[in-house]
């Protein structure tokens, strides 16, 4: 079974701070994506970034980057120099190679605070 | 650029009734899916949708749910006897490839009274 978890409810943090937020899963195959979602207070779900799991380089995307630990299954998220619009539910999410479905954590809420 | 839209952003129906929801994918896409997420849940994933057939789908998508390209632009998705437990929001989302990221949209809120 594939599985993604995320263990941190909600996060805060100052403007232009660094945050990391967490994210583990679970699977027994071992081509698969990985990827984060970033869901405004308007709705819409964007892609943030995402990481092919045969690479080793660690994705990054201007002030986004991922920490890809494959052997512990582990996949957080760090925002540098974070703005008041990363204000944010932060979904992980993963899909395995040949299959069409994402499988997303619980989410994140990420507040940015003046 | 181009976006997923959907419609109506808010759908309120009473228990036992048919819906449909309505998303409109980005156009040249081939790949739609559906996705849901309860109030305080996860996003779960429903059913994608390729070449006019269904191709992939969860469990949760029993005989209560169907999927319709009814025209060129058009994805519905339709729940034939709504139950209290389907109230959620319902996400729409596209691709031109598997192996693209997906597009999703706004979201509709089903609320089943």
């Amino acid at each position: 079974a594939q599985t993604v978890t995320q263990s941190q409810p909600e996060m805060s943090v100052q403007e232009a701070e660094t945050v990391t937020l967490s994210c583990t899963y679970d699977t027994s195959e071992n081509n698969y994506y990985l990827f984060w979602y970033k869901q405004p207070p308007s709705r819409q779900m964007i892609l943030v970034i995402r990481q092919e799991a045969y690479k080793q380089q660690n994705a990054t995307e201007n002030r986004f980057s991922v920490n890809f630990q494959k052997a512990a299954k582990s996949f957080s998220l760090k925002i540098s120099d974070s703005q008041l619009g990363d204000t944010a539910m932060y979904f992980c999410a993963s899909r395995i190679q040949g299959a069409q479905k994402l499988v997303f954590g619980q989410g994140t809420r990420l507040t940015i605070n003046p | 650029e181009p976006e997923v839209t959907q419609t109506p952003s808010h759908q309120v129906t009473q228990m036992g009734q048919e819906v449909i929801l309505r998303c409109v994918p980005i156009s040249n896409h081939l790949y739609f899916y559906w996705y849901r997420q309860i109030l305080g849940q996860k996003v779960e994933f429903l059913v994608s949708f390729y070449n006019n057939e269904i191709s992939e789908k969860s469990e949760i998508f029993d005989d209560q749910f169907s999927v319709e390209r009814p025209d060129g632009s058009n994805f519905t998705l339709k729940i034939r006897s709504t139950k209290l437990e389907d109230s959620a929001m319902y996400f729409c989302a596209s691709n031109l490839r598997v192996d693209q990221p997906q597009h999703f949209g706004d979201g509709t809120r089903l609320s089943i009274l």
